[in-house]
């Protein structure tokens, strides 16, 4: 089975610091996603990643960056958090750009 | 730019009946992908059942069904004999035949009573 491993499920941080959302998948997926969920909103996608070192804006990508440093790890980078990205986070990737995405759990982000 | 619309922000169904989730899509491709993602309280999402657009035919997994309605830009989802383990959000799901990002519905949250 995909094991995609996010890892933290629950943070807590502070307005202005700097938080690293890391996210591993265990099957050689080319493609990886970073999506935010809230509540009435859906998921909307952050950024994805098609290739190692390659990144792509999604819907919203401002306040955010990326990193994809070897093709198994998908970084989502907070340069300084603001209280307006508390939110749910979910990664995910697929083998193509038009197979199934398979998630992880969700990282749950508070900023105080 | 394309939309997903899921106009039941929640639903109920009694163990063992039949409920249906309302999806809507608005698009200017003639092909592309149709998908039911469920993601139960505190677990990860998993994709439920997937729809090609230039199949006529609507696709089923056991328990779970579609209407896809091509012209109408619909796609509902029905689960028959529901069961408790069925209670999660369901979203719908569009992606273009190019492949890239999946564009999500705002989400419907099922109870299951017993």
């Amino acid at each position: 089975d995909v094991k995609v491993t996010q890892s933290s499920r629950y943070l807590v941080k502070r307005t202005g610091e700097k938080v690293f959302l890391e996210c591993v998948q265990d099957m050689d997926h080319e493609n990886m996603f970073w999506y935010r969920q809230d509540p009435g909103l859906g998921l909307r996608l952050i950024y994805f990643s098609y290739d190692v070192k390659m990144k792509e804006k999604g819907d919203i990508p401002e306040g955010y960056s990326v990193s994809r440093e070897k093709k198994e790890r998908f970084s989502l980078i907070l340069e300084s958090a603001s209280t307006n990205q508390t939110s749910m986070y979910l990664c995910a990737s697929s083998l193509q750009l038009t197979g199934e995405l398979f998630f992880g759990e969700g990282s749950r982000l508070t900023v105080l | 730019a394309q939309t997903v619309t899921q106009s039941q922000p929640e639903m109920s169904v009694q163990e063992a009946e039949t409920v249906t989730l309302s999806c809507t899509y608005d698009t200017s491709e003639s092909d592309y992908y149709l998908f039911w993602y469920k993601q139960p309280p505190s677990r990860q999402m998993i994709l439920v059942i997937r729809q090609e657009a230039y199949k006529q035919q609507n696709a089923t997994e056991n328990r779970f069904s579609v209407n896809f309605q091509k012209a109408a830009k619909s796609f509902s989802l029905k689960i028959s004999d529901s069961q408790l383990g069925d209670a999660a959000m369901y979203f719908c799901a569009y992606r273009s035949i190019q492949g890239g990002k999946l564009i999500f519905g705002q989400g419907t949250e099922l109870s299951v009573k017993p």
